[in-house]
């Protein structure tokens, strides 16, 4: 079955620069999740977009910004990166109140 | 966000004996619970969900328990075995919401 997709699965950059992560749901989900998890951390809540429109937002800095296209996938941009922001980051995609389906994640490492 | 917190960091148990994860919400209008499975380095899997209309569902060796007064949520694993060690999360959601909020996750280790 298909699962969820995320590249790139691993990201080094360096403070004060840009960095794109991409996500394809599963085919025939309607809900996006972004998820930041940093080491030893439980996910924190980024953002959700839902039939491609943000739905509900969670600590997603300011910094950061996301969308979903017409094809469903979504793109978490992120910017002016901090040492802080090192963290795997994890999409999820569900059908609408149902449970969520995690991909592999992206290992950001700013440096 | 909501508040969803585990009350034991680490579990160590024997391989065959059976294992219980604890987790506690705050938020008494979420009405749907995940646990998640969380192997080092990958995504969360799921194991088990329940609604709010129920106060227990069993899937293959897990049971999961919903105490809606207390706001606690149980997973039981039975006969545990070595593959089930890794780092378990409950989530919790508001059906009115796009947004699952995690607790602090349990560490069980299995000792063969």
């Amino acid at each position: 079955a298909a699962g969820v997709i995320q590249s790139p699965r691993h990201l080094i950059k360096e403070k004060r620069e840009t960095a794109t992560l991409k996500c394809y749901p599963i085919p025939r989900h309607d809900t996006v999740y972004w998820y930041q998890q940093g080491p030893g951390q439980d996910p924190q809540f980024l953002i959700s977009f839902y039939e491609k429109m943000q739905s509900d937002k969670g600590s997603i800095p300011d910094r950061f910004s996301a969308q979903q296209f017409s094809d469903y996938h979504s793109e978490l941009n992120m910017s002016s990166l901090e040492l802080g922001d090192s963290a795997l980051y994890f999409c999820a995609s569900s059908r609408r109140n149902e449970k969520l389906f995690f991909g592999s994640g992206t290992q950001l490492s700013v440096l | 966000g909501e508040s969803v917190g585990l009350h034991l960091p680490t579990l160590s148990v024997q391989e065959g004996d059976n294992s219980i994860i604890n987790c506690a919400y705050s938020n008494s209008a979420s009405d749907y619970f995940i646990w998640y499975k969380q192997e080092s380095g990958k995504g969360p899997q799921f194991i088990i969900d329940i609604r709010s209309n129920m106060d227990k569902r069993q899937g293959q060796r897990v049971t999961v328990l919903l105490n809606k007064t207390v706001k606690h949520l149980s997973l039981q694993i039975a006969a545990t075995q070595p593959g089930d060690s890794a780092v378990y999360f409950c989530a919790e959601n508001m059906l009115a919401g796009n947004q699952f909020y995690f607790g602090t996750g349990t560490s069980l280790t299995v000792i063969p």
